[in-house]
């Protein structure tokens, strides 16, 4: 069956440092991957996608890195601000529905000041 | 534009009651979907619906009815609550049927919990 998982549960940073938060997926069948950010008490917020014809993805101040030989992903942010404090959840689509997302189990990434 | 609203935000029910949770979208989008959150683990796919009138199950559907009646409604029906049911429900919804258009936006969670 599919998975999803993270190496790591937990990371901390030093405000201005880089971060790199990093993904296992199982299933290599799966096209189409996202990055959620989740703050506490709020739903998962879009943060960047990446299609599995492509290897490197960039947003503002956001890298996605798709590694489809060892079936992993990541996630870089650079310059880590506080505001980047919260829960990081790698999903992917896979074949079974075209929006049905299946979560990893998430890494919380705290920035220290 | 409120995106996806959910109601109630926190619920207490007590073994063997009903209840319906609601959510709502005002972005057109024809998919919907029902996701729980239980602590330290990610999301897991509930229910979900490809239009109104058309809904399929996910992951772990048991315990769980849905209906689509309208393109913007997406309730989740608990028939019987039982204590392994606490967790935070999210709704989201999305435009496409895969690729970019993939983009799921979530509502800001119901918190449930079952004594």
């Amino acid at each position: 069956g599919e998975s999803v998982g993270l190496h790591l549960p937990t990371l901390s940073v030093q405000e201005g440092d880089n971060s790199i938060i990093n993904c296992a997926y199982s299933n290599s069948a799966s096209d189409y991957f996202i990055w959620y950010k989740q703050e506490s008490g709020k739903g998962p917020q879009f943060i960047i996608d990446i299609r599995s014809n492509m290897d490197k993805r960039q947003g503002q101040r956001v890298t996605v890195l798709l590694n489809k030989t060892v079936k992993h992903l990541s996630l870089q942010i650079a310059a880590t601000q506080p505001g980047d404090s919260a829960v990081y959840f790698c999903a992917e689509t896979g074949k079974t529905g075209a929006n049905n997302l299946f979560f990893g189990t998430g890494t919380r990434l705290t920035v220290i000041p | 534009n409120a995106g996806v609203t959910q109601t109630p935000k926190f619920q207490v029910l007590k073994t063997g009651q009903s209840m319906t949770l609601q959510c709502a979208q005002d972005m057109n989008h024809e998919y919907m979907s029902w996701y729980r959150q239980d602590p330290g683990m990610g999301l897991r796919l509930i229910h979900y619906s490809v239009g109104a009138g058309i809904t399929d199950q996910g992951e772990v559907p048991n315990g769980y009815n849905v209906s689509r009646s309208t393109t913007e409604d997406f309730p989740l029906r608990l028939l019987s609550a039982a204590p392994s049911q606490t967790s935070v429900y999210f709704c989201a919804s999305s435009y496409g049927g895969g690729g970019e258009d993939t983009e799921a936006f979530f509502g800001q969670g119901t918190r449930l919990t079952v004594v």
